[in-house]
């Protein structure tokens, strides 16, 4: 199993700023996944952080809004740019080559 | 595009009963089959993961099946209790080693002491 750290564990933000979530896991791992929950609804994967390459992008997100860094093995953080209420969600970053960990994930109000 | 769904979509039983959950997917070119827990506004908890060439796997109170060729997975809850209550979620992934998962909706799951 491998343990995941997110900070913020939830925040309030202004729209029209940013807000870079931090996602630490105990391990080194080859690939960071980047999910999002929006209210009342499912997971859903935003992107795949792999290190030292670009990150690769789901159908219907992009780069400019949800820029990620993954300057080693055990790290990555995900921004949030420009926010709107659209974005208010939770945020969880998941390792796992079979079996999936999730950490418990950054809440997100935008206001 | 694989698409999951899962029924019912919430369910309130009263302790003590044993329980199923369902989960049905389109694409039987899976991988894996997970199943998590999530607690009201925190991240997700993993239950149970069924590898494709597997049938069923148990944990405790707990055990899922996995039928491919129907598209079906079941997670069968023994004797719940009232720390049972939760939202439960399965996701399948269709790539080895990518997992890159696809969710269902969950069941929302209370308990009633």
């Amino acid at each position: 199993s491998a343990v995941i750290s997110q900070k913020p564990s939830r925040d309030i933000c202004q729209r029209g700023t940013s807000l870079t979530i931090q996602c630490q896991v105990d391990s080194q791992v080859t690939m960071m996944f980047w999910y999002r929950q929006q209210p009342g609804q499912s997971l859903t994967l935003i992107a795949t952080a792999n290190q030292g390459s670009e990150a690769t992008y789901e159908s219907g997100f992009v780069i400019d809004k949800f820029p990620i860094s993954r300057p080693n093995l055990t790290f990555s953080t995900l921004t949030v740019s420009n926010m709107s209420p659209e974005d208010s969600s939770i945020y969880l970053c998941s390792v796992g080559h079979r079996e999936a960990f999730f950490g418990q994930g950054t809440r997100l109000t935008v206001v | 595009k694989q698409e999951v769904t899962q029924i019912p979509a919430a369910l309130s039983v009263p302790e003590g009963e044993n329980l199923v959950l369902n989960c049905s997917f389109t694409d039987s070119a899976i991988y894996n089959l997970q199943w998590f827990r999530q607690d009201p506004g925190k991240g997700l908890t993993s239950l149970l993961l069924i590898q494709s060439s597997q049938r069923e796997q148990t944990s405790g109170r707990l055990n899922a099946s996995l039928d491919k060729s129907s598209g079906r997975s079941t997670l069968y809850i023994a004797a719940s209790q009232p720390g049972d209550s939760a939202t439960y979620l399965c996701a399948s992934d269709g790539i080895q080693g990518a997992q890159k998962l696809v969710f269902g909706q969950g069941t929302r799951l209370t308990i009633n002491p």
